[in-house]
């Protein structure tokens, strides 16, 4: 099994729809959770953290569910410039790695 | 501040040929991550260094890989002889030590094609 899960997508979506990601990890240990974005023929660069309490950034928010070992990613009112791969990953503590998974991809059609 | 610096950003070789890809962290940042991403198995890691030193190569598919940090501002990862299967996006990427995993930063990659 993976260590995180991701599904690749793609998912099309009309600009002003609300879409969502799920991701699963695999080890109970891990302890820090994000959301990157990577768009075409660029590297990855941080969206957002996930927090326990599930947080928000404008039209993104993530959520945590530990004992489903499950996070989320909502994005409101869907931009153009939102098109891009999400990659969900996974930290199990400040010192080591990050653990990544294979992104979903995202276009939002004008 | 600079970022993450990696050169050369294209690379085409032919087959059996030694490929070198570089990179520069972020001053200051204590450790080095070096990934490659392909479309069919993601962004794996490679290899990370602390401090200049190895601490994890497991990452690494084969003799064929080899990486250095000769110094806190330069690293290499080195493919000797390069494979058309060796063909992905390499990218390096920095953190500081005692910050926390989101402070991590990515260079732009190399793009490396093995013909």
């Amino acid at each position: 099994r993976k260590e995180v899960e991701q599904d690749p997508g793609p998912f099309n979506v009309p600009e002003g729809a609300t879409v969502a990601f799920n991701c699963t990890y695999s080890n109970s240990a891990s302890q820090s959770f994000f959301w990157y974005r990577q768009d075409c023929r660029k590297e990855p660069k941080l969206l957002m953290s996930v927090y326990s309490s599930g947080n928000e950034d404008g039209r993104f928010t993530a959520q945590l569910n530990r004992a489903s070992q499950y996070i989320s990613l909502l994005i409101r009112d869907s931009k153009l410039s939102d098109s891009a791969t999400y990659l969900c990953v996974v930290s199990y503590s400040g010192n080591t790695p990050l653990v990544f998974g294979k992104g979903t991809r995202l276009s939002v059609i004008a | 501040d600079a970022g993450v610096i990696q050169s050369p950003r294209h690379e085409v070789t032919e087959m059996g040929q030694e490929v070198t890809l570089r990179c520069k962290p972020i001053s200051g940042h204590d450790y080095l991550f070096w990934y490659r991403q392909t479309m069919m198995r993601g962004l794996e890691l490679l290899i990370y260094f602390n401090n200049n030193v190895p601490i994890d190569d497991s990452g690494m598919p084969e003799d064929r890989f080899s990486a250095k940090m000769p110094n806190a501002s330069f690293s290499t990862l080195k493919i000797q002889p390069s494979e058309p299967r060796d063909s992905a996006v390499y990218f390096c990427a920095s953190r500081k030590a005692g910050g926390w995993a989101d402070t991590q930063y990515f260079g732009p990659g190399t793009r490396l094609t093995v013909l």
